[in-house]
């Protein structure tokens, strides 16, 4: 069975940093682009970054770029987030996803999510 | 303000059919590019429905179904039952190199 586990959420101060982290299992995670997205509470889904199978391709949001960095361990079988310069509007409910269909793909299946909250 | 609209809310009541539509333009659901949808029960993550406009995953009941015209699609649920109440998303590709969701629609079983 596929699974996505998210970690590394918490409370922060604006303007500091926090690194998320999310372990796949049940799949060869290798192979697959991954992808986070976020969601604000009582918000909708906001796509924030891609990474290709190899890492050799990453995309950003515009409204995370510069501040954000995601990478991958395929040794460890793990995704991260690095996010700096956090502001209040960051915080959400961030979900790791496992890509298909290339860039332009979707999204199945989702981690359980790790809330972020940025607040003084 | 999302790149994909929907409606915010739409209700049925159990054993109706109810359709979710999801607006798009020429950048990216009008330049072709295929539109998924995903269900999030409350308190849960979000889960894959549709993808590629009208594929069902296994496991996905065939009371539903996904369209795609021009620049909209549609998710249509028959047989609406009560498990079935959950906001629903639809997703796509915008030529300005993002992945955009629909702002989400709330479906309520009267």
């Amino acid at each position: 069975e596929v699974q996505l586990v998210e970690s590394g959420g918490g409370l922060v101060q604006p303007g500091g940093s926090l690194r998320l982290s999310c372990a796949a299992s049940g799949f060869t995670f290798s192979s697959y682009e991954m992808n986070w997205v976020r969601q604000a509470p009582g918000k909708g889904l906001e796509w924030v970054s891609y990474i290709s199978s190899s890492g050799s391709t990453i995309y950003y949001a515009d409204s995370v770029k510069g501040r954000f960095t995601i990478s991958r361990d395929n040794a460890k079988n793990s995704l991260y987030l690095q996010m700096n310069s956090l502001r209040a509007e960051d915080t959400a409910v961030y979900y790791c996803a496992q890509g298909y269909g290339g860039y332009v793909g979707w999204f199945d299946p989702w981690g359980q999510g790790t809330l972020v909250t940025v607040s003084s | 303000q999302s790149v994909l609209t929907q409606p915010p809310s739409v209700s049925g009541a159990p054993g109706q059919r109810v359709t979710i539509s999801c607006t798009g333009s020429s950048s990216n659901i009008g330049a072709g590019y295929d539109v998924h949808w995903y269900q999030q029960l409350p308190g849960t993550a979000p889960k894959l429905l549709i993808y590629g406009n009208s594929n069902r995953p296994s496991g996905v009941p065939d009371r539903f179904s996904g369209s795609k015209s021009g620049t909209s699609a549609s998710l249509a649920i028959t047989g609406l039952q009560a498990e079935d109440e959950a906001d629903y998303y639809c997703q796509s590709y915008d030529s300005s190199l993002s992945k955009v969701f629909g702002g989400g629609t709330k479906l309520t079983v009267l």
